[in-house]
């Protein structure tokens, strides 16, 4: 069963412009999700976690657990934030990562 | 700096051969994973580790097996590569702990022919 839905594959916006790439997850126990970026010919790198509420270059990601949804968030988009960016889900007594099908962002000048 | 290493960053083997790709990580990691990249399908998990000799069926299996003899060390096993397992295989390494980040290594790009 599909765990983790990323139901864009490719997103285009503009500089400035606010970005939001979607995530939704099933799993009926308290989930662990994380978002990866990977960058033109670099390692699949971690984004950020929603256990950490952080902001990490201007990203956010808040779990809404009824509509089971960690989306990715950023007000105003950067050339350099242009990547693939997955989400995933830690989960299982054996810890099984699992990751949605990813979502190529552009951001054009 | 954590380091996930995978031994090959490109390999092209022909239809029918036994391959093997290894990954090495120097953190002392409990979790091993093997995933292939693909366009369009992400990243689809093979199998993982969360111990020296376990292992535990992912999403996609079929086709390949592993072995993790020791800690630091995780092999993917193509028994018998076929052109449909032309993919990037991705290693990644983790705590067993909860909410911790994979460290991933860099790829390898597995060419059948």
């Amino acid at each position: 069963a599909q765990r983790v839905t990323q139901p864009e594959k490719l997103l285009s916006v503009f500089k400035g412009a606010p970005v939001e790439l979607k995530c939704n997850y099933s799993y009926s126990g308290s989930p662990e999700l994380f978002w990866y970026v990977q960058y033109s010919r670099q390692r699949l790198q971690l984004l950020l976690r929603h256990i950490s509420r952080e902001s990490i270059k201007g990203f956010t990601a808040d779990l809404n657990k009824g509509e089971t949804s960690f989306h990715l968030k950023k007000p105003f988009a950067q050339e350099e934030d242009s990547a693939m960016y997955y989400c995933a889900l830690f989960w299982g007594s054996a810890r099984q990562l699992t990751f949605g099908s990813g979502t190529q962002l552009t951001v054009l000048p | 700096d954590v380091k996930v290493t995978q031994s090959s960053r490109y390999l092209v083997k022909r239809t029918g051969e036994k391959v093997f790709l290894e990954c090495v990580q120097d953190m002392d990691h409990e979790n091993m994973f093997w995933y292939r990249q693909d366009p369009g399908l992400g990243l689809r998990l093979i199998y993982f580790s969360y111990d020296v000799k376990m292992k535990e069926k992912g999403d996609i299996p079929e086709g390949y097996s592993v072995s993790r003899e020791k800690k630091e060390r995780f092999s993917l096993i193509l028994e018998s590569a076929s052109t449909n397992q032309t993919s990037m295989y991705l290693c990644a390494s983790s705590l067993l702990a909860g909410n911790t980040e994979a460290f991933f290594g860099q790829g390898t790009r597995l060419t059948v022919v």
